[in-house]
């Protein structure tokens, strides 16, 4: 089953503006990272965010985490076509061990 | 370089073949994993095992098996058992914490089609 569900589904935008994907997810957590993937490529990890901390920053991206409402946002700032990548939340379940769980992704289109 | 590599990077099998895919590691990990990814479903875990000679079912492992006989290793096979088995199928390793957070270092993948 799916723990994460991240919205849009699809995002299309011009490079230099801000893309915002969010994360919705079910149960209770201990931490929350978000992965790029390349088309038919593999996961790599952006950023991690402990249920303990509400915002973390790495160079162009802002992660927000609001654990009352089971929710986390990924803002990419100044966008650029090499942004181009699917992108998928992953819940750490509280008691869940190393296992993580994986949304269903945003498709980011970044347009020249 | 320290990574994952998987292959074969393609595979085609006909119905009713067992097929193994391999991942190796070299990055020391404990923990090792498999995921399947299907378009619009996100990834989705088969089986996952923390140290050598262990391993727990994840959520869809019904057609699958594995081994862990060496850390470095930890091949996945698709049995005719499996009836939906075309996907796409990712490795993935981490060190291993009994709590707190983990990050994965994934493979390239191994996309399967089955005839």
């Amino acid at each position: 089953s799916q723990q994460g569900e991240e919205d849009p589904q699809a995002l299309s935008i011009q490079e230099g503006e801000n893309a915002t994907m969010n994360c919705s997810y079910k149960t209770s957590i201990n931490n929350l990272q978000w992965y790029r993937q390349n088309s038919g490529r593999g996961l790599v990890h952006l950023i991690l965010i402990r249920s303990n901390e509400r915002e973390k920053h790495s160079g162009r991206l802002r992660v927000t985490l609001d654990t009352s409402k089971k929710s986390s946002s990924l803002l990419i700032t100044a966008s650029r076509a090499a942004d181009t990548a699917s992108y998928f939340c992953a819940t750490g379940l509280t008691g869940g061990g190393n296992k993580l769980t994986f949304g269903t992704g945003t498709q980011l289109k970044v347009e020249l | 370089d320290g990574g994952i590599t998987q292959s074969p990077k393609y595979l085609f099998r006909k119905e009713g073949q067992n097929v193994t895919l391999s991942c190796e590691q070299n990055l020391n990990h404990d923990a090792m994993y498999w995921y399947r990814q299907d378009p619009g479903q996100g990834l989705r875990l088969i089986y996952y095992s923390q140290i050598v000679n262990d391993f727990q079912k994840g959520d869809i492992a019904e057609g699958y098996s594995v081994s862990r006989e060496k850390k470095e290793s930890f091949p996945l096979t698709v049995t005719s058992a499996q009836k939906n088995p075309t996907a796409f199928y990712l490795c993935a390793s981490s060190i291993r914490q009994v709590t707190g957070a983990n990050v994965l270092t994934f493979g390239a993948g191994s996309r399967l089609t089955v005839l």
